[in-house]
């Protein structure tokens, strides 16, 4: 497999919390895609970050990345109800933009 | 809006069966996928094409065809259903410019061998 983890993870914070989600790759990679993906709903692109790049934000999202140890981190500030979901890391091959996941983390803010 | 369009999104087939599954997407995109989701784990790419009328092997090709009769449409041929063939099926697309480039996906289709 392409990802260090096999297994969805699970976490579970209260609205208001940061929250941090991590992901390792075996392979080299020029760009990591993180997706979220809703119930009953196909995976959507929220943060893309090259590999010139070890740092992009989009809004409450922060994403990283670091090529020498092969992972990337996706941060969500504050979290709110609505950002329950399931987030997926993602490598692109880089040609024809197949994409490998990594298992996922399921996060549920809110009861 | 990107569309990804997949029908049905749901279906229950017989095991030996055969099974389509089609996509349709309005993006104009050149490149169209299949991917595989089992319970809790990522999706696993099944099939992809990248012109009409030709189409290449994903990771996990095995048990499957994939079918590409125009820009617009890409469909998934299981000739012979089997139970492990149980999951959730997506199918994407994108422009193919580069690894910068998003991909579009689907709502799914749930497939249950019975």
């Amino acid at each position: 497999s392409q990802w260090g983890e096999e297994n969805l993870q699970a976490l579970s914070i209260q609205e208001g919390e940061d929250v941090t989600m991590n992901c390792s790759y075996k392979t080299y990679t020029t760009v990591v895609h993180w997706y979220r993906q809703d119930s009953g709903r196909g995976p959507a692109l929220i943060i893309l970050i090259r590999s010139n790049e070890r740092e992009k934000r989009s809004g409450r999202l922060r994403a990283t990345l670091d090529t020498s140890s092969q992972s990337s981190s996706l941060s969500i500030t504050a979290a709110q109800c609505e950002d329950t979901a399931v987030y997926f890391c993602a490598t692109d091959e880089g040609s024809f933009n197949k994409l490998t996941f990594g298992a996922g983390t399921r996060l549920a803010v809110c009861p | 809006e990107a569309a990804v369009t997949q029908s049905p999104r749901s279906k229950v087939a017989v095991t030996g069966g055969k099974v389509t599954l089609s996509c349709h997407q309005t993006n104009n995109h050149d490149y169209m996928y299949w991917y595989r989701q089992d319970t809790g784990h990522g999706l696993r790419l099944i099939h992809y094409s990248y012109v009409a009328d030709s189409t290449e092997k994903g990771d996990i090709p095995d048990g499957y065809k994939a079918s590409r009769p125009s820009q617009e449409n890409f469909s998934l041929i299981l000739e012979l259903a089997s139970l492990s063939q149980t999951a959730v099926y997506f199918c994407a697309s994108s422009d193919g410019t580069g690894s910068n480039t998003e991909v579009f996906f689907g709502k799914g289709t749930r497939l249950t061998v019975v």
